[in-house]
């Protein structure tokens, strides 16, 4: 099972670049990189997904090396709003193989903005 | 578009209550599930359905049943309510079970079991 390891907490500044690196040294060759973002009192919100090489929406950026055991969330300009949680999930292999079931939510890393 | 609504919002209960935690989709979506999070915890799934009529068990299903009669709702029952449930309950939704489908979170329900 591709399991994720990321930080428990990272603290920035507003206007700086944050970047959160989560490795997952047994993805399998069909997962997904999945980012999510959980701020205090509501559900997670999905960021960005991948496969490989770099993908850019209008939130963040997702970097992921050639070998796929880890992967980097950058957030550009980061204001206090960007304060939250936030999980890197690896498309992991349910019980029926594949599914959303599988999909691990682990602690995720508390990203605290300061002005 | 309300995308997933979970109800109530807040609950307290007495040891041995039961209850019914509300879920409804409105984006047709086959795939719903529920979590729980507890503090300083990741979530934790705890029933799913791929589509009416069909549900299977999560990571931490005893103590709660679930059923899936139309593609919209999912509710959650507490058969018996105790301490160790008391929990932020977070329903989900997407169009499909695949894990690369975007999932759609509720807003939650904070529950206390005293």
């Amino acid at each position: 099972l591709a399991k994720t390891t990321q930080p428990i907490s990272m603290d920035s500044y507003e206007g700086q670049e944050v970047n959160i690196t989560c490795s997952h040294n047994n993805i399998a060759t069909n997962d997904y990189i999945t980012w999510y973002q959980q701020f205090p009192s509501q559900g997670p919100r999905f960021i960005i997904q991948g496969y490989k090489t770099k993908v850019t929406n209008e939130v963040a950026s997702l970097f992921i090396p050639a070998d796929r055991k880890s992967s980097t969330l950058s957030l550009p300009r980061v204001s206090l709003s960007d304060t939250a949680v936030y999980y890197c999930l690896v498309g992991d292999r349910g019980r029926a193989g594949g599914g959303a079931d599988g999909l691990t939510f682990g602690k995720g890393t508390h990203l605290i903005i300061q002005p | 578009n309300a995308g997933v609504t979970q109800t109530p919002k807040f609950q307290v209960l007495k040891t041995g209550q039961s209850m019914t935690l509300q879920c409804a989709q409105d984006m047709n979506h086959e795939y719903m599930s529920w979590y729980r999070q507890d503090p300083g915890m990741g979530l934790r799934l705890i029933h799913y359905s791929v589509g009416a009529g069909i549900t299977d068990q999560g990571e931490v299903p005893n103590g709660y049943n679930v059923s899936r009669s139309t593609t919209e709702d999912f509710p959650l029952r507490l058969l018996s309510a105790a301490p160790s449930q008391t929990s932020v309950y977070f329903c989900a939704s997407s169009s499909d079970r695949s894990s690369t489908e975007k999932l759609f979170f509720g807003s939650g329900t904070q529950l206390s079991v005293l």
